[in-house]
Formats: structure tokens, C-alpha cells, sequence
């Protein structure tokens, strides 16, 4: 069976400073991985996705992820962080066709 | 193009009752599945439907039923209500396999409040 973790529940970071977002899965064969966004009380919203090839992948909003074999990860980073990336971010991965998440990490952003 | 629907958006049932949860998949889509997400929690996979059948099933009791119409929309049914079964219920859809892989495309979500 297929599961994800999330180690770190909740993350300030400084508006204009990097962030990155940790996320283990495991699953026996190769793995189908997502990071989607959630602001509050809204459904969720894909960032990026990785299927195969190229480790590592461009979502949208200026994220990017690297998936590492490896190390069983696959984070999610971006450079410069704006107020309206505050939000709660699910990493997920895809196991015959349906989604496993993580608990999430809460994102805070401070001016 | 309308994305994945859902209704109602909020809804706030009693202890012991039932409910019915509405989803239109996005256009071109044939496949809905169906999660919970409590409080503070990542989405949990309840369902999934494909070709008006149940094709999977996560880890939830019978009383959590499910539906597609030959239109492809989904109905997600909770008989005899628990408190635990607040939270909010998403509906994801996806486009046949033989065009793409598997992406799932969510709809903004129904709250269900159970008193």
C-alpha cells in the first residue's frame, strides 16, 4: 500500500525568502506524484505532477519539485515566496489510480 | 470550460440521518472518485467511480455509498450520520485512460456538518 509523509506541519517563512516543503512516499513500483495547494475552504488546486522522466518537474505559480528516488522524496521548493502562497500544501501520491495524501504543511508568510 | 461541480456547498445534518452529495465531473471526463477530508487532515480516498460501477474502494464503511449516472455525475450518499463524518467531501474527475494518464481534477467541495 501506498502512503506519504509530510514531516513538518506548519512553516513560516519571510515574504521574498525560499521555501521548501518535505514529502517521503512510499510504493512499491514507480510512482505517479503530485503536490497540490489548498487555500481555506477551497477544494485543491494541482501545482505539478511527476510521471516519468526529467527528475526534476515545473509546476505552476513558480514551483518546482525534484523527485529523488533514492531518497524516496520528491519536495517541492520555490525561490521566492509571495503573501498569496500562504496556503495548506498536500503531497500525493497515485497508487492504481487513487490518490494517497499527506497530512499536509501549513504555509504562513510573513511580511 | 466549467471545471469539476459540486453541490450542495455547505449542509448541516443531525446525528442518525442521511445525505446526498452531488459531483459534475469536468468536461470530457468519465471517471469520479471521492474523498474526505476532516479537519486539519490530507484528503482520504472513499471511492471511486467508472462506467456507472464502483471500480475501487478505500478503507470506509457501507454506510458510504456511491452513484454514477450515465451522464457520468456521482452522487456520494452517508446513511445513519456520525458526528465523525463531518468534514469536507471532495469530488475528483479524470479523463479516460486511453487519452492521458490519470489526473484527477478537483471541485471546490461540499461541508458537511453533522449536529
Amino acid at each position: 500500500a501506498q502512503s506519504v509523509t509530510q514531516p513538518d506541519i506548519h512553516i513560516t517563512v519571510s515574504e521574498g525568502a525560499s521555501l521548501e516543503l518535505r514529502c517521503n512516499y512510499s510504493y512499491g513500483a514507480t510512482p505517479y506524484l503530485f503536490w497540490y495547494v489548498q487555500s481555506p475552504g477551497q477544494g485543491l488546486q494541482l501545482l505539478l505532477k511527476y510521471f516519468s522522466g526529467d527528475t526534476l518537474v515545473q509546476g505552476i505559480k513558480g514551483f518546482e519539485a525534484e523527485f529523488k528516488r533514492s531518497q524516496s522524496s520528491f519536495n517541492l521548493r520555490k525561490p521566492s515566496v509571495h503573501w498569496s502562497d500562504a496556503a495548506e500544501y498536500f503531497c500525493a501520491v497515485d497508487g492504481d489510480y487513487k490518490l494517497s495524501f499527506g497530512a499536509g504543511t501549513t504555509v504562513t508568510v510573513r511580511a | 470550460d466549467a471545471g469539476v461541480t459540486q453541490s450542495p456547498t455547505h449542509l448541516i445534518k443531525t446525528r442518525g440521518q442521511q445525505v446526498t452529495l452531488r459531483c459534475s465531473p469536468k468536461s470530457g471526463h468519465d471517471t469520479v472518485s471521492w474523498y474526505q477530508q476532516a479537519l486539519g487532515q490530507g484528503p482520504q480516498f472513499i471511492f471511486q467511480y467508472y462506467e456507472e460501477e464502483e471500480r475501487q474502494r478505500g478503507n470506509f464503511p457501507d454506510r458510504f455509498s456511491g452513484h454514477q449516472f450515465p451522464n457520468y455525475s456521482s452522487e456520494l450518499n452517508v446513511n445513519a450520520l456520525l458526528l465523525g463524518d463531518s468534514a469536507l467531501y471532495l469530488c475528483a474527475s479524470s479523463p479516460p485512460r486511453f487519452r492521458s494518464y490519470n489526473e484527477q481534477f478537483f471541485g471546490p467541495g461540499t461541508r458537511l456538518t453533522v449536529l
